[in-house]
């Protein structure tokens, strides 16, 4: 079965400073893998998602992440953090056949806190 | 484009009853999926329709049922509720393929007392 793995429960960044998000996946075939992001209250927004290509993809609010097929990784950063970016970020790889064709597989979140 | 909707936003209901909530996915979609999420368990998968069928089901007790109706609406309900149903229920909607992108409604809060 797939499954993700966010080692990282909480990270703690100044405003302005890099970021690097990890995420571990495990998947018989390619994987097809997503970033959200969680603001308190609100739903999941997607960040990104790699099918296929380029291993490095761009999305949304000046996040990219780079797919590493030899470490089974999916890390996501950010060049630049605002406080705005204090959320919760949550990896997720979908299931592509079987039983649970479509089925998304969540990490267990990161909790970024970004300081003035 | 409207997005997803959940109603109620928030319910706190009683152990041994049963509750509704509803998903108004965005115009068009048809796959409507639904997640548990929780401090302690995360974001776990519950069911997913498309087309008025239920095609995928995670591992939960037969307490959690859904169904989804022709405007691709989708209700799910947890009956005799247990303290542990307490969770914030996500609502994801989508075209119709796995390649296509999820999207979330804000959730219901659901509290067992």
């Amino acid at each position: 079965a797939q499954s993700v793995t966010q080692p990282d429960i909480h990270i703690t960044v100044s405003e302005g400073a890099s970021l690097e998000l990890r995420c571990n996946y495990s998947y018989g075939a390619t994987p097809y893998l997503f970033w959200y992001v969680q603001s308190p209250g609100q739903g999941l927004q997607l960040l990104l998602k790699y099918f296929s290509g380029d291993t490095l993809v761009q999305g949304i609010k000046g996040f990219e992440a780079e797919f590493k097929r030899s470490q089974s990784s999916f890390n996501l950063r950010k060049p630049s953090v605002h406080w705005s970016d204090a959320a919760e970020y949550f990896c997720a790889v979908v299931n592509r056949g079987g039983t649970s064709y479509g089925k998304l597989t969540f990490g267990q979140g990161t909790i970024l806190t970004v300081h003035p | 484009k409207a997005g997803v909707t959940q109603t109620p936003r928030y319910l706190i209901k009683t152990r041994g009853q049963q509750v509704t909530l509803s998903c108004s996915p965005i115009s068009g979609h048809r796959s409507v999926s639904w997640y548990q999420q929780t401090p302690g368990q995360g974001l776990q998968f519950l069911f997913e329709y498309f087309s008025e069928t239920q095609r995928n089901k995670g591992n939960f007790p037969g307490r959690f049922s859904g169904r989804q109706f022709s405007n691709s609406r989708s209700e799910m309900n947890v009956s005799t509720l247990e303290l542990g149903d307490s969770a914030l229920y996500l609502c994801a909607s989508s075209l119709n393929h796995y390649t296509d992108t999820q999207y979330f409604g804000p959730g219901t809060r659901l509290t067992v007392l």
